[in-house]
């Protein structure tokens, strides 16, 4: 069955980076693209970007141009996404998804708190 | 962006009661929607799709309906384990974007 094995939770600095991955098993990691996705404590769903595995392809929600960097590792059939410059505004559970229009797999979430 | 507005953002029902969640479409996203429902503390998982189907495992007594560029959700006998938070969302045009949410809690 498909299934998308996300890193442990980060605790990082203002101003770092940090950098969660996605492993994916179950299916042909280039078949479909995964996307990241961010929920802030109490609040909505917001699509940050996806990646094409096949292709290395991205595609960026304006928001999170130059914040988010998105990358797969097909030897290991792992995704990447590194969020650089944290802020406190960052703290947040980061999903990642797929396949494509309609999310039907999720990973298990990744919680990253931006903390001095 | 396509903005979705959905409503009511909380909702409290009795057990085997008629549900129904809305979301509003800013333009026309023909039946490009999903709806989710999240847990506490879990990831969300996706119900229904195209607007009207119904995804794999998910129960009968959940169902999608569209009038224009209104969605419904609709769970027919509410069960105490449809508790947690919905979410609809539009996947017509980049960005996908998320409703609000509506938050589902038993009276």
């Amino acid at each position: 069955q498909v299934q998308l094995q996300q890193s442990g939770a980060e605790l990082t600095k203002p101003g770092s980076s940090v950098k969660i991955s996605c492993k994916a098993s179950g299916y042909t990691f280039t078949s479909y693209d995964i996307s990241w996705i961010k929920q802030r404590p109490g609040q909505a769903l917001e699509w940050i970007g996806a990646i094409n595995p096949g292709s290395g392809g991205t595609g960026y929600n304006e928001k999170f141009k130059g914040k988010a960097t998105l990358t797969v590792d097909k030897s290991s059939s792992t995704a990447f996404m590194q969020l650089s410059s944290l802020t406190p505004e960052d703290t947040a559970v980061y999903y990642c998804a797929s396949p494509g229009y309609w999310f039907a797999y999720w990973g298990q979430g990744t919680l990253v708190t931006v903390s001095s | 962006d396509i903005q979705m507005t959905q409503s009511p953002a909380s909702l409290s029902a009795s057990l085997e009661e008629i549900v129904t969640i809305t979301c509003q479409a800013s333009q026309d996203i023909g039946n490009w929607l999903a709806w989710y429902q999240q847990k506490p503390g879990k990831s969300p998982q996706l119900l229904i799709y195209d607007a009207t189907s119904l995804a794999d495992g998910v129960p009968s007594r959940f169902s999608g309906s569209r009038s224009g560029t209104q969605y419904s959700l609709k769970i027919s006998r509410l069960q105490v384990e449809d508790i947690g938070s919905y979410y609809c969302q539009q996947a017509h045009s980049n960005p996908p974007t998320f409703g609000g949410g509506t938050k589902l809690e038993l009276k």
